[in-house]
């Protein structure tokens, strides 16, 4: 069974552009979770969508949206892009509704840098 | 809402026990438990949910405390291979009791143990 895949895995933009990565869960898993993750900040969450729709989100400006496709495949955008933005953004999917029974699964991140 | 780990950091020689705590100020519903090495993906260690259920590793033990809103991770005679970052994630109760549905990772604590 394939893992969660991202792309691009590394992307270097410039103040004020916008970037969009992509997340393609595993095969069956409808729950997909963004994170953005720098150093001494751990793992900060972005947001979650379960079936096409947004169910949680984190503390991030407007800038930064997600949205999910019939597949489960999912998208985040950054707008406006700021020095600030620079990170590791991990996806992971779960098979379940809940994160109470179902472990996630962490895609290998894309490492964006912006200067 | 960001879950706090303790210790920031720890450094053991093999053969050695540690204890990881993760604390939040927040009902819990469930406490995950993720491992991420250098460079790579975090990967699922446990899952703790209320009532005292537990998934997950064989060779490393959790407890949740749900009145305190507190878990442990307990790591026993330690190997080279229980070195890297550990994460605890936790899902908060909605007011009428059930799952908030995503989780929120502390800044984590890394382990490095030495031969």
């Amino acid at each position: 069974k394939a893992g969660v895949t991202q792309t691009p895995r590394y992307l270097i933009k410039t103040r004020g552009q916008q970037v969009t990565l992509s997340c393609s869960p595993i095969s069956g898993h409808r729950s997909v979770s963004w994170y953005q993750q720098t150093p001494g900040q751990g793992l900060q969450f972005l947001f979650e969508y379960f079936s096409e729709t947004q169910r949680n989100k984190g503390n991030f400006p407007g800038r930064f949206s997600g949205r999910q496709f019939s597949n489960s495949r999912s998208e985040m955008n950054v707008s406006t892009l700021e020095l600030g933005d620079s990170a590791l953004y991990l996806c992971a999917s779960r098979g379940g509704g809940s994160a109470s029974h179902n472990e996630q699964f962490f895609g290998p991140g894309t490492r964006l840098t912006v200067l | 809402q960001q879950p706090v780990q303790s210790p920031q950091a720890v450094i053991l020689r093999e053969g050695e026990d540690a204890v990881i705590n993760c604390s939040s100020s927040k009902a819990l519903y469930s406490v995950h438990w993720y491992r991420q090495k250098h460079g790579e993906a975090p990967v699922f260690l446990m899952i703790l949910l209320k009532g005292g259920e537990q998934k997950g590793h064989e060779k490393i033990s959790a407890s949740f405390n749900e009145k305190k809103q507190q878990s442990s991770l307990y790591l026993t005679a330690s190997q080279l291979s229980y070195s890297g970052t550990y994460f605890c994630g936790t899902e908060g109760v909605l007011n009428y009791g059930g799952s908030q549905g995503n989780l929120i990772f502390g800044k984590g604590t890394k382990l490095s143990v030495k031969p």
